[in-house]
């Protein structure tokens, strides 16, 4: 069976300052993708990163960066110098081919970046 | 940028009625998925449908919904006697070829059994 956890319900931090979220998964298989999500508070679910099992080389895409590692079974997202535009509920998801490559999502962190 | 659409983006609906979601997938994509959220909590895998059939469904997936490919364009999730815990955020989503690549979400549609 595959799961996702997500261990942190809620987190507020203050413009400027950096911020990780942890994201822990279960899974026996040997192929399976990880991606992050963020949903503002309009709703919808925006698409971060996509990394497959193979990929363990970190990435950073401006003030996102990520680092995933097969031996802690993690993919942790950090964003530098947050912003109140970062507030959001972010979402780690696991697939893999045993489930049709559904997407199992974690129950998701809730960013507050406050003034 | 590509998306994915969804109509309505709220419904009200009575308990017992049925409802229609429908969702307009990336024009290339081959696999369209149905998520949900309940409020509040995480978002849930519904069902999955490739090559005009289904390839995945959950277990809240049962009798009460069924999908379709109406058309060359079109993907709909029918609730066909909705209960009031069918009240959730439905999410269309689509990749090109599976999970293997991105799975893009629509900005969903707001249901609400009362």
């Amino acid at each position: 069976a595959q799961k996702v956890t997500q261990a942190q319900t809620e987190i507020s931090v203050v413009e400027k300052e950096d911020v990780t979220l942890d994201c822990v998964y279960e899974t026996r298989d040997t192929t399976y993708y990880l991606f992050w999500y963020k949903q503002p508070p309009s709703g919808e679910l925006v698409f971060l990163i996509r990394r497959n099992s193979f990929d363990e080389q970190n990435e950073i895409s401006g003030r996102y960066s990520w680092n995933f590692q097969k031996s802690t079974s993690s993919f942790n997202f950090t964003i530098t110098a947050s912003q109140v535009v970062d507030s959001a509920v972010y979402f780690c998801a696991l697939s893999v081919a045993n489930s049709g490559y559904a997407l199992n999502f974690g129950k998701g962190t809730s960013l507050l970046v406050t003034p | 940028e590509p998306e994915v659409t969804q109509t309505p983006s709220h419904q009200v609906t009575q308990m017992g009625q049925e409802v229609i979601l429908r969702c307009v997938p990336i024009s290339n994509h081959l696999y369209f998925y149905w998520y949900r959220q309940i409020l509040g909590q995480k978002v849930e895998f519904l069902v999955s449908f490739y090559n005009n059939e289904i390839s995945e469904k959950s277990e809240i997936f049962d009798d009460q919904f069924s999908v379709e490919r109406p058309d060359g364009s079109n993907f709909t999730l029918k609730i066909r006697s909705t209960k009031l815990e069918d009240s959730a955020m439905y999410f269309c989503a689509s990749s090109l070829t599976g999970a293997r690549n991105t799975i893009y979400f629509g900005e969903g549609s707001w249901l609400t059994v009362v």
